[in-house]
């Protein structure tokens, strides 16, 4: 089962600051939180990951409580293209496992 | 660096065929994840493999389907004697170290 509790849809103003909330209350100390996005019937897009440190790149923010209960995405400025399911999943390392385990996902609606 | 390549894009079966999905990963990744997709739902947990040795395969069904991933090619994903429920996306993935990248999936339709 997933570890990760979402809302099941949002929606956000074109242009502006999408976030997105994620609790995962259960994770481990070695368990990462990772960030994937899935737009119509394409397969899964990376979009960010980390472990207790906040994180940006190219797509979007991560930043994760200092408990590590809890976390959000924020996509600075969101485009009608970033309408998609958006999945907040906890990995444990390619040497435990590894592998993903979706929930529902947050489907976030991006309206001009 | 191309993507993970999955074939085909569509396949049709009647029920009773098998059916054969490929994948091949990124080049120098070692490990391979196979993901079902049922309409309108979730992506689902299949099987786990590196190179010649299958690590979990917790989340595949017991009977008709299998799964490898040999020394050289592609992994395989196998379902033998195809029912109308077997229809649905089947998503790979592959990774070093930290990041899995999804292919573009083979979607399933059985007749």
């Amino acid at each position: 089962d997933a570890k990760t509790t979402q809302p099941p849809s949002m929606d956000c103003a074109e242009g502006r600051a999408a976030n997105l909330p994620c609790n995962h209350s259960t994770i481990s100390g070695n368990e990462y939180v990772y960030w994937y996005r899935q737009i119509h019937s394409q397969g899964p897009q990376y979009i960010i990951h980390g472990l207790k440190n906040n994180e940006t790149n190219e797509m979007a923010s991560l930043i994760i409580t200092e408990d590590r209960k809890s976390s959000t995405l924020i996509l600075p400025h969101a485009t009608l293209r970033d309408t998609a399911v958006y999945y907040c999943i906890v990995r444990a390392p390619d040497n435990q496992g590894g592998k993903l385990i979706f929930g529902q996902g947050t489907e976030l609606s991006v309206k001009p | 660096n191309a993507g993970v390549m999955q074939n085909p894009r569509h396949l049709v079966r009647r029920r009773g065929q098998e059916a054969r999905l490929r994948c091949s990963p990124m080049k120098g990744h070692s490990h391979v994840y196979w993901y079902r997709q049922l309409p309108e739902e979730g992506l689902k947990f299949m099987v786990y493999l590196q190179k010649e040795n299958i690590i979990d395969e917790s989340g595949m069904p017991k009977e008709r389907f299998s799964a490898e991933f040999p020394k050289e090619g592609p992994s395989i994903l196998r379902i033998q004697q195809v029912v109308r429920g077997d229809s649905a996306a089947y998503f790979c993935a592959s990774s070093l170290r930290e990041k899995l990248f999804f292919g573009s999936g083979t979607q399933l339709s059985v007749l």
